[in-house]
C-alpha cells in the first residue's frame, strides 16, 4: 500500500534562508512522486515531479526535490526562500487507484516566510 | 488556456438546499476526481471517475452524487446540503496510464461553499 508522510504542518523561514520541506513515502511499488504547491485562495499548481530516471528534479520557482530510494523519502528545497514562496505545499505519490484516487496526498505543510 | 474550470466559484446555501458543482476540462484526461479541503484534513477525495461511464466512490462519499457526462465533463452534486459541506471543493483530471498518473494531476481553481 502507497502512503505519503510530510514531517511538520508549520515550517518558517527567514527571507533569503533555505527552505527544507520533508517527504516521506511508502510504496509496493517504484514510486511515482509530485510536489505541489497551493497559493492563498488557488488550486494546487504542480511544481515538479519524478517518475523514471534522474533522481534530482528541478521544478519551477527555484525549486528541486531528490528522489532517495534507500531513505524514502523525497524531500523539497530552494536555497533561498523568498516572501512569495509563503504556501501550503504537499507531497503525493502515486497509487492504482482505489478509494483514495490515483494519487496520495499528504497532509500538507504550510511554508511561512519571515522579511 | 487549457486546463480545468470549475463554476461557481463562490456558493451560499440554506441548510437542505440542493446544487450541483460543475467541473469541465480541455486536456483530453481519462481521470477526473473530486476532492474537498477542510482546514487540518488537507485534501479528502470525494468521488473520482477513471474514465468516461464510471464512477467510483473515495474516502468521503456520503451526502453526495457524482455524474461523468461525458469526456470532458464530472459534475458534483449535494442533494440537501448540511453545514457539515461547507467546504472548498476542487476538481482535477489527469491521463492515466498503466493504471498511474504519469503527469499528476491538473486542479481547478475551487468553490467555496458554504451552508448556513
Amino acid at each position: 500500500a502507497q502512503s505519503v508522510t510530510q514531517l511538520g504542518s508549520h515550517v518558517s523561514v527567514s527571507e533569503g534562508a533555505l527552505v527544507l520541506l520533508r517527504c516521506n513515502y511508502s510504496s509496493s511499488v517504484p514510486p511515482y512522486l509530485f510536489w505541489y504547491v497551493q497559493y492563498p485562495n488557488q488550486g494546487l499548481q504542480l511544481l515538479l515531479k519524478y517518475t523514471t530516471g534522474a533522481t534530482l528534479v528541478k521544478g519551477i520557482n527555484g525549486f528541486e526535490a531528490e528522489f532517495k530510494k534507500s531513505e524514502t523519502s523525497f524531500h523539497l528545497t530552494k536555497p533561498s526562500a523568498h516572501m512569495s514562496d509563503a504556501a501550503e505545499y504537499f507531497c503525493a505519490v502515486s497509487t492504482y487507484g482505489g478509494s483514495q484516487g490515483n494519487l496520495i496526498f499528504g497532509k500538507g505543510t504550510k511554508l511561512s516566510v519571515k522579511p | 488556456n487549457a486546463g480545468v474550470t470549475q463554476t461557481p466559484k463562490f456558493q451560499v446555501l440554506k441548510t437542505g438546499q440542493s446544487m450541483t458543482l460543475q467541473c469541465a476540462q480541455d486536456m483530453n484526461h481519462n481521470s477526473m476526481y473530486w476532492y474537498r479541503q477542510d482546514p487540518g484534513m488537507g485534501l479528502r477525495l470525494i468521488y473520482y471517475s477513471a474514465s468516461e461511464g464510471t464512477t467510483d466512490k473515495g474516502e468521503v462519499p456520503n451526502g453526495y452524487n457524482v455524474s461523468r457526462l461525458n469526456k470532458r465533463e464530472f459534475s458534483l452534486r449535494l442533494e440537501s446540503a448540511a453545514p457539515s459541506q461547507t467546504s472548498v471543493y476542487f476538481c482535477a483530471s489527469s491521463s492515466v496510464q498503466g493504471q498511474r498518473p504519469h503527469s499528476g494531476y491538473t486542479f481547478g481553481s475551487g468553490t467555496r461553499l458554504t451552508v448556513v
